[in-house]
């Protein structure tokens, strides 16, 4: 199956700050979404983003299918984007594969 | 639009006993999805329907557990006899596919706790 990396496991910001969070997959993907687990352990949509660039707000994310890696980036940081941030590509029958997250704490 | 429904959000439990998830999908949405999320992980697939039929059910463990999705819409996932090791939040996502986009929606989830 596919293999995920998601850097860095943790991260602490100051509000305010930018980050940028890296996902590497390792087989090729038809399939791929960003999620926030908030505190209370829902899994929000961010994106659903198999290749290109697509924006939301603050939010953005990029993936390079043929590099086997997507990023997602965080500006002016807010206290409620804490929580943990996955990635989940998918192949063959559009199957979600999930790293093990990157824990983001916001502090004012 | 109303998303993924789950019931119970949580559930005690002890050894050996058996328990049961409900989970309603969004309206329309032909594929469904069990996930088992323990603490620190991210979630993993333990099967998949594609209406009411199984897409993918290898990594179920069917000793003990089952799942079914009458009249492919709710779904229902047993544990009997439930371990130690099967806590763990549950969760549910639903998908439009194969009618159009594959982007998956969870539910929030069952929280259970085996003593």
């Amino acid at each position: 199956g596919i293999q995920v990396e998601q850097s860095p496991p943790d991260l602490i910001l100051q509000e305010g700050a930018n980050s940028t969070l890296r996902c590497n997959f390792s087989d090729s993907v038809n399939n791929l979404q960003w999620f926030h687990q908030n505190p209370w352990g829902q899994l929000i949509n961010l994106f659903y983003i198999p290749s290109g660039t697509k924006q939301n707000g603050r939010l953005s994310a990029t993936t390079v299918a043929t590099e086997r890696y997507s990023l997602l980036y965080i500006s002016s940081s807010q206290t409620t984007d804490s929580g943990v941030y996955f990635c989940a590509p998918g192949a063959g029958s559009y199957q979600l594969t999930f790293g093990k997250g990157t824990k983001l704490s916001v502090i004012p | 639009e109303a998303g993924v429904a789950q019931s119970p959000r949580y559930k005690i439990i002890e050894k050996r006993q058996s328990v049961a998830f409900w989970c309603n999908p969004i309206s329309g949405h032909a594929t469904l999805y069990w996930y088992q999320q323990i603490l620190g992980q991210g979630p993993k697939l333990l099967i998949q329907f594609q209406n009411n039929g199984v897409v993918d059910d290898s990594q179920l463990p069917k000793d003990r557990f089952s799942a079914e999705r009458l009249k492919g819409v709710d779904s229902t996932l047993k544990i009997q006899p439930a371990k130690l090791e099967d806590s763990a939040v549950y969760l549910c996502a639903s998908s439009p596919y194969p009618a159009s986009s594959y982007e998956q929606y969870f539910g929030p989830g069952t929280r259970l706790t085996v003593t």
